[in-house]
Formats: structure tokens, sequence, C-alpha cells
């Protein structure tokens, strides 16, 4: 079966410009997560759907952060205006119907730079 | 809140070298732990877990405990192989102020193993 997918990559701005992510998880998995890693640090979660509902969002910095998952399918994280101490990797994983918190899978991530 | 102490890295050894990576937790109540590992340039994957006290864990030659009374999951590899090089995270599931489980990371241990 196909992973978690997450595009870009890889992305540079500079201060104060905003950014968006996106993730499309793995097929039937109605429960959604995005995770902050900055450097030498472990993930951190941001937030999380249960299909296109928000379950926990206690830890996104909303006065600059914001996710959807409009169709309770693929999730665009945004970053706006962003700001030097964001750069980090944006995990995004997926979790099956009726498994336990630790049955996640996790996509390869995107790396942002903020200068 | 839950929180978890894993040892400082990078750790180096040489291919067949005994390994140990420490961590410790503070928690309410009896979480579920885990270790995952980050391979270069790929996902989190869970390793192994353990869901309460004396349990070991095991998977690919990896072992790792859980002890209650001294609330440690330290993992140990007998043999480690070049393919072993990895960022490792301990983590344990803790309940957020929404309600909802999640969970916690630790901050990471690299890995390398040279032939």
């Amino acid at each position: 079966e196909a992973g978690v997918a997450q595009s870009p990559r890889y992305k540079i701005i500079e201060k104060r410009q905003s950014v968006a992510f996106w993730c499309n998880p793995i097929s039937g998995h109605a429960t959604l997560y995005w995770y902050q890693q900055i450097l030498g640090q472990g993930p951190k979660l941001l937030i999380q759907f249960q299909n296109n509902g928000v379950v926990d969002d206690s830890q996104l910095p909303k006065d600059r952060f914001s996710a959807e998952r409009l169709k309770g399918v693929d999730s665009t994280l945004k970053i706006q205006p962003a700001k030097l101490e964001d750069s980090a990797v944006y995990l995004c994983a997926s979790r099956p119907p009726g498994r336990s918190p630790d049955t996640q899978y996790f996509g390869p991530g995107t790396r942002l730079t903020v200068l | 809140g839950n929180s978890v102490t894993q040892m400082e890295g990078p750790v180096t050894l040489s291919e067949e070298a005994f390994l140990t990576i420490n961590c410790t937790y503070t928690a309410t109540g009896y979480p579920s732990l885990f270790w995952y590992v980050q391979y270069p340039g790929e996902g989190l994957q869970l390793l192994l877990k353990a869901t309460k006290a004396d349990d070991k864990g095991s998977n690919k030659g990896f072992e790792a405990t859980y002890r209650k009374e001294t609330t440690s999951f330290h993992l140990e590899k007998g043999s480690v192989q070049v393919s072993d090089s990895a960022v490792y995270f301990c983590a344990l599931t803790s309940v957020s102020g929404a309600g909802s489980y999640q969970l916690t990371f630790g901050k990471g241990t690299k890995l390398s193993v040279i032939p």
C-alpha cells in the first residue's frame, strides 16, 4: 500500500513570508496528525484530525499556524507569517480506524528553512 | 505533564558492538512505552513497544523492558550492524489537555555504526 505522502520535501523562505505544506494520508486512515520536529528534538504534536474535524489543536500556535482537512482526506498546514524559529521538519502521520495511538504511519516530512 | 528523557547522542559504535540507549520517563498513571526509529531519508517507524510493567518489547534484535520501579525503558541490542545507523526516539502515550491520547517523544539519539 502507498505510504503517507508529503510535499514539498524542502522549502526555503524568508521570515514574514507564508508557506503551505500538503499531506495525503494512507487511504482509509481517518486520523491525521501534524508534528513539528525542530533540529535536535523529538516530534511535537501540532494538531490532530479525525476525518475533517479537529480533535486536538492545543499545541498549535494559532496566531500564525492554521490547518485544514476539508474533505477528510488530504490536509494542508499553513504558516503565515513565518518566523526564524519555525525552521523545522513538519511531519504528517495517519492512523487506521480503531487502532491505538502508537499505530501511526509517518510521512518523510517537509524540511522548512526560514532565513 | 508526561515527559521522556533519553541519553544525548551521537553514539558511534563499531559493528558487532553492544548497544544501550537509555530512556527514562515521567508520567502519571501507566503509559505505554515505545521506541521509534528514523532511518536517513525515511519517515519515523515504530520499532518496539511495551504496554505494562515488566513487559519486554522486541524487534529486529532490539529489546527494551518496561521498568516501573526505575521509570526506565532502555533500548538494547547485542550486536549492531551498519544498517542500524539511524536516530532512535523513546516515546510514551499521554493524554493531552483536550483529552486525546497522543505520543510524547524524547529528543532522539543518533546512532552511527562503523564497519
